[in-house]
């Protein structure tokens, strides 16, 4: 079973920022948190990864609490196509262990 | 650098066919799972191949086989089809280990009449 909660949806107006909640109050010293994203039957894409140290990329930002309880992933400006479900899943970092486990994500919907 | 690719990216099988899927990892990786998603269980692994062996598998029946080649590229295999069997059959390819980030080709969509 996935290891993170996530909201089933959430809406976003377009040009503000997307801020996605996710709990993961089991997560191991030594798991990291994942971002994927699906667009409509497209192969999830990668967003940004962390341990505890918060993190940015091209694409968002990702804030992890200090407990590393739960994390927020930030789309400073959504777009419409940043409409998709978003995936939010903890694994071990290398290692010949770690497939993704997927739960069933938060759909978010950008709207203009 | 070129992403994962899958071919074929569509395929319509009826009951009873086996079908066989390829995925060819991004270059420089070694590393590919496969994943099966469908709307009633969502995304669900099914094998890991690293260096042209299994060294992973999901919960899936013998029926799901697959394979490495030398060349990193792999292949899985499905036999005896059911009408279950129709998914999004996604390929993830990783730098060495599996625990690495992972990124995902488009996928074949499979439809089993």
């Amino acid at each position: 079973d996935a290891k993170t909660t996530q909201p089933p949806s959430m809406d976003c107006a377009e040009g503000r920022a997307a801020n996605l909640p996710c709990n993961h109050s089991t997560i191991s010293g030594n798991e990291y948190v994942y971002w994927y994203r699906q667009i409509h039957s497209q192969g999830p894409q990668y967003i940004i990864h962390g341990l505890k140290n918060n993190e940015t990329n091209e694409m968002a930002s990702l804030i992890i609490t200090e407990d590393r309880k739960s994390s927020t992933l930030i789309l400073p400006h959504a777009t419409l196509r940043d409409t998709a479900v978003y995936y939010c899943i903890v694994r071990p970092s290398g290692g010949s262990q770690g497939n993704l486990i997927f739960g069933k994500g938060t759909k978010l919907s950008v709207k203009p | 650098k070129a992403g994962v690719t899958q071919t074929p990216r569509y395929l319509i099988k009826t009951r009873g066919q086996q079908v066989t899927l390829s995925c060819s990892p991004i270059s420089g990786h070694r590393s590919v799972s496969w994943y099966q998603q469908t709307p009633g269980q969502g995304l669900q692994f099914l094998f890991e191949y690293f260096s042209e062996t299994q060294r992973n598998k999901g919960n899936f029946p013998g029926r799901f086989s697959g394979r490495q080649f030398s060349n990193s590229r792999s292949e899985m295999n499905v036999s005896t089809l059911e009408l279950g069997d129709s998914a999004l059959y996604l390929c993830a390819s990783s730098r060495t280990n599996v625990g690495e980030t992972q990124y995902f080709g488009p996928g074949t969509r499979l439809l089993v009449l």
